[in-house]
């Protein structure tokens, strides 16, 4: 069974706070890393797709590091505004199960005003 | 617009009674996925598949069934053999079709609750 896994679980913030979290995964048979975005009542919404070892993506204030080496990847927010609460997914892709995403909990972050 | 949709948003069942859940594209993506999240639980794959009349099961495909008949299409049918089908069901689709897996997009998702 694969395992990701994404730490903290949930973690509070003052607006202005920069902040970041963790994806683990398998390190071995890799085809690619997601990252998405899940706001409350909402349709969870891609924010990066990875696939070479030491990308580094950045869109807006979210950026992201991928280590496919060590199966990790960070996902960065710098001065985190109210609009960045939601919850943050990663999915593992394995080769030769490219359908197969497998998501991790997510890490649910709250930005106190 | 180009999208997700999923219907109903709300559905209750009584035990025993298989029930469809549908999910339509109009984003021209070859592959569709079917998710299942409960609480405190990552999102689990129940089918997807890559190209039309093609599907795999994924890890908890036991108690559901899919067809794909239709590009833009696939709906899902929980079955009475599903023995915990109350559940958040989310519907997604990619661009890519087999060998390829671009980022997903996802429908808002249906509630099952089985009474």
């Amino acid at each position: 069974i694969l395992n990701v896994e994404q730490s903290p679980q949930s973690l509070h913030v003052q607006e202005g706070d920069s902040t970041n979290f963790t994806c683990s995964f398998p390190s071995s048979n890799f085809y690619a890393l997601h990252w998405y975005r899940w706001e409350t009542a909402k349709s969870p919404e891609a924010l990066f797709v990875m696939t070479l070892n030491g990308d580094e993506k950045k869109k807006g204030r979210i950026s992201a590091t991928l280590n496919t080496k060590e199966g990790y990847s960070y996902l960065y927010i710098k001065g985190s505004q109210p609009e960045d609460s939601a919850t943050y997914l990663c999915a593992f892709i394995r080769w030769g199960s490219q359908g197969n995403l497998i998501f991790g909990k997510g890490t649910k972050l709250s930005v106190k005003p | 617009d180009g999208g997700i949709t999923q219907s109903p948003k709300y559905l209750f069942r009584k035990e025993g009674q298989n029930v469809t859940l549908s999910c339509e594209q109009n984003l021209n993506h070859d592959a569709m996925y079917w998710y299942r999240q409960d609480p405190g639980q990552g999102l689990r794959l129940i089918y997807y598949s890559q190209i039309v009349n093609d599907f795999q099961k994924g890890d908890i495909a036991e108690g559901y069934s899919v067809s794909r008949e239709k590009k833009e299409s696939f709906p899902l049918t929980v079955t009475s053999a599903q023995k915990n089908p109350t559940a958040f069901y989310l519907c997604a689709s990619s661009i890519g079709g087999t060998g390829y897996t671009g980022e997903l997009f996802f429908g808002e998702g249906s509630r099952l609750t089985v009474l």
